[in-house]
């Protein structure tokens, strides 16, 4: 069955530093892999998603960028955080069907 | 208007009610159609597709609503562990418009 996991599951980082969360999946080969932000008050918002190994593509320009150097892999980062950046970002695969599944989830607070 | 909008609640019910949500969306065109179950400080997951003739799946009930533009979803015999927010979410049909536009949510809160 597949699995996808990410991590760090929280994390507080200070304004201006860098930050890095990853997830993976398990058991599927070639998944659309996407990046979610849920902030306080506002629905899910797309930040990147990506059809296969390099393929990048950015819903909404900002100070965050993704890479997805393997299959499974798929990498959020940023080189200087801001407040605004803090949230419940989420990370997910879909399966043919259109339904989406989801990774546990990175708290991040920028202080 | 919002592209998808549903009332945040809180919704209140005592065990074993029977309650309904409904979900409005704007873009006409729109062709899929989900409910995903959140629980506080989890990820999202699906509850349930949405399919044009209704669909029922336990004491979960959705239906769409086409002419008027939204899509409901009823849960009868509430149990304490249906309390969580309930994520409307639809897709468009063709280009940019396939993308998935989530709804802020409604609350269930189910008391004993």
């Amino acid at each position: 069955s597949q699995t996808i996991h990410q991590w760090p599951a929280t994390l507080v980082q200070p304004v201006g530093s860098p930050l890095s969360l990853e997830c993976t999946v398990e058991g599927t080969s070639n998944p659309n892999l996407y990046w979610y932000r849920q902030a306080a008050g506002r629905g899910l918002q797309l930040l990147f998603y990506s059809v296969g190994i390099g393929q990048i593509s950015s819903e909404v320009p900002q100070n965050l960028s993704a890479s997805r150097p393997q299959d499974r892999q798929f990498i959020l980062s940023s080189k200087k955080l801001l407040l605004s950046d803090s949230g419940f970002y989420l990370c997910a695969w879909t399966s043919g069907f259109g339904e989406l599944f989801f990774g546990e989830g990175s708290r991040l607070t920028v202080l | 208007r919002k592209e998808v909008e549903q009332d945040p609640g809180p919704f209140n019910v005592p065990e074993g009610a029977t309650v309904a949500f409904n979900c409005t969306y704007s873009n006409s065109a729109s062709q899929s159609f989900f409910w995903y179950r959140q629980d506080c400080r989890k990820e999202p997951k699906l509850l349930m597709s949405v399919y044009s003739s209704g669909n029922e799946d336990g004491r979960f009930t959705a239906q769409l609503n086409r002419a008027s533009q939204y899509i409901s979803l009823l849960i009868r015999d509430s149990k304490l562990s249906d309390s969580a927010t309930y994520l409307c979410v639809v897709r468009g049909n063709a280009g940019n418009n396939r993308k998935l536009i989530w709804g802020l949510g409604t609350s269930l809160a189910v008391n004993p």
